[in-house]
């Protein structure tokens, strides 16, 4: 069975802050990665992808992938009250699977 | 460019009714998804297409779930007979072709079963 794992939550976040996601997964076989973010009742949106091992930096969000490790995980800099929302890992190989999300709140 | 185009939006039936939702994914891409999205939870891939082929359909429910692709571009994803348990987001998504770059996703279908 293909996993991917991550933290529900909630987790919550002071205006400014970082906030720190993880994720890990089962197949080793797994070659890109992606954060999705989703506000309440919409539809997932793309924040990032990475397919190497190391840090992949977008703006206020860095992407970190250890494959080894089976883990990847997303920083948000400089969090803000719009970064609220519940941030899905997916995971692709052939298919393409998702984690059930952490929700994320950013209080002002 | 226009984006996944799904119909309708909103479905409510009763259980044991059948219900159709439709796909249209962005042009050229010819990977297609059909996801599963239970409040609360995250994504479950239902059916995943290449073209018209079947990559993965591991996690759809046979007996009353079918999904087809038959040109390679629209598809639709059918229920029948529908259970309470079916109540949820139903996401169609589409990417470039294998290994590709991200799926993008349509508006979803809410299907509410009572």
């Amino acid at each position: 069975q293909k996993e991917v794992e991550q933290n529900s939550g909630p987790l919550s976040v002071p205006e400014g802050a970082i906030a720190s996601l993880n994720c890990t997964y089962s197949d080793r076989g797994s070659q890109s990665f992606f954060w999705y973010r989703q506000y309440s009742g919409k539809s997932p949106e793309l924040i990032m992808f990475i397919y190497s091992n190391g840090d992949k930096e977008d703006g206020r969000f860095t992407a970190q992938l250890n494959k080894a490790s089976q883990y990847v995980s997303l920083l948000i800099r400089d969090s803000q009250p719009s970064d609220s929302a519940t941030y899905l890992c997916a995971v692709r190989n052939n298919d393409m699977r998702f984690g059930a999300g952490t929700r994320l709140t950013v209080k002002p | 460019e226009a984006g996944v185009a799904q119909s309708p939006r909103y479905k409510i039936i009763e259980k044991r009714q059948s219900v159709a939702f439709w796909c249209n994914p962005i042009s050229g891409h010819a990977t297609l998804y059909w996801y599963q999205q239970i409040l609360g939870q995250g994504p479950k891939l239902l059916i995943q297409f290449q073209n018209n082929g079947v990559v993965d359909d591991s996690q759809l429910p046979k007996d009353r779930f079918s999904a087809e692709r038959l040109k390679g571009v629209d598809s639709t994803l059918k229920i029948q007979p529908a259970k309470l348990e079916d109540s949820a987001v139903y996401l169609c998504a589409s990417s470039f072709p294998p290994l590709g770059t991200e799926a993008f996703f349509g508006q979803g279908t809410r299907l509410t079963v009572v």
